[in-house]
């Protein structure tokens, strides 16, 4: 079975540039979720998707990030424009059933590490 | 509001002793926690959860982890180490709607 992919798996910006990360979680698996994880830290939850929908994004700062889950597969996150503080490692997971997801095991991709300068 | 905490950075630990990797947590209602280990430029992999039953879960290679209910601990285990479990741990415990919500991670060191 295939694992999460991510991709780029770095990425070097300069701030108030764009930049655009993709996830692509394992096949079958309706519940996705992007975390940020700053250096020294556990990663925090930015988005939840079940299947197109977003469950939670209560801690995405929206004016600057924004993702999509247009088929309920692959999802995108943005974010424009980039601070210095947004300089992270971004971990996408997912999930399998939706009727117990609270007990499910989460899998992680390798993650995207951006540099902000 | 559910956290975890893990109270240490660092664990030292010499190849072929036991190692402990402590966490403890605070929910509202029965807990879902997890343990995931970080090897560097790499993500999360699962080790174990404890969602209910036996206070002893075991996992990958290994580890175990002892559920606690009256201390609020959830301490990661293994009776002998090797160099290369050398990495970053984390303990997480399941947020509302399925989230995780980590610990700020223990970096064990085993050395030969």
């Amino acid at each position: 079975e295939a694992g999460v992919a991510q991709s780029p798996r770095y990425k070097i910006i300069e701030k108030r540039q764009s930049v655009a990360f993709w996830c692509n979680p394992i096949s079958g698996h309706a519940t996705l979720y992007w975390y940020q994880q700053i250096l020294g830290q556990g990663p925090k939850l930015l988005i939840q998707f079940q299947n197109n929908g977003v469950v939670d994004d209560s801690q995405l700062p929206k004016d600057r990030f924004s993702a999509e889950r247009l088929k309920g597969v692959d999802s995108t996150l943005k974010i424009q424009p980039a601070k210095l503080e947004d300089s992270a490692v971004y971990l996408c997971a997912s999930s399998s059933r939706t009727d117990r997801v609270t007990q499910e095991t989460q899998y992680f991709g390798p993650g995207t590490r951006l540099l902000v300068l | 509001a559910q956290s975890v905490a893990q109270p240490e950075d660092q664990v030292n630990v010499a190849e072929g002793n036991p190692l402990t990797v402590k966490c403890t947590y605070s929910v509202s209602g029965n807990p879902y926690l997890f343990w995931y280990v970080q090897y560097p430029n790499r993500g999360l992999q699962f080790l174990l959860k404890y969602i209910t039953g036996d206070n002893l879960v075991k996992g990958s290679y290994g580890f175990e982890a002892e559920f606690n209910k009256s201390q609020t601990s959830f301490h990661l285990k293994k009776p002998s180490a090797l160099v290369s479990d050398s990495a970053l741990y984390f303990c997480a415990v399941r947020g509302f709607g399925g989230k995780l919500i980590f610990g700020q991670g223990t970096e064990l060191s085993v050395k030969p």
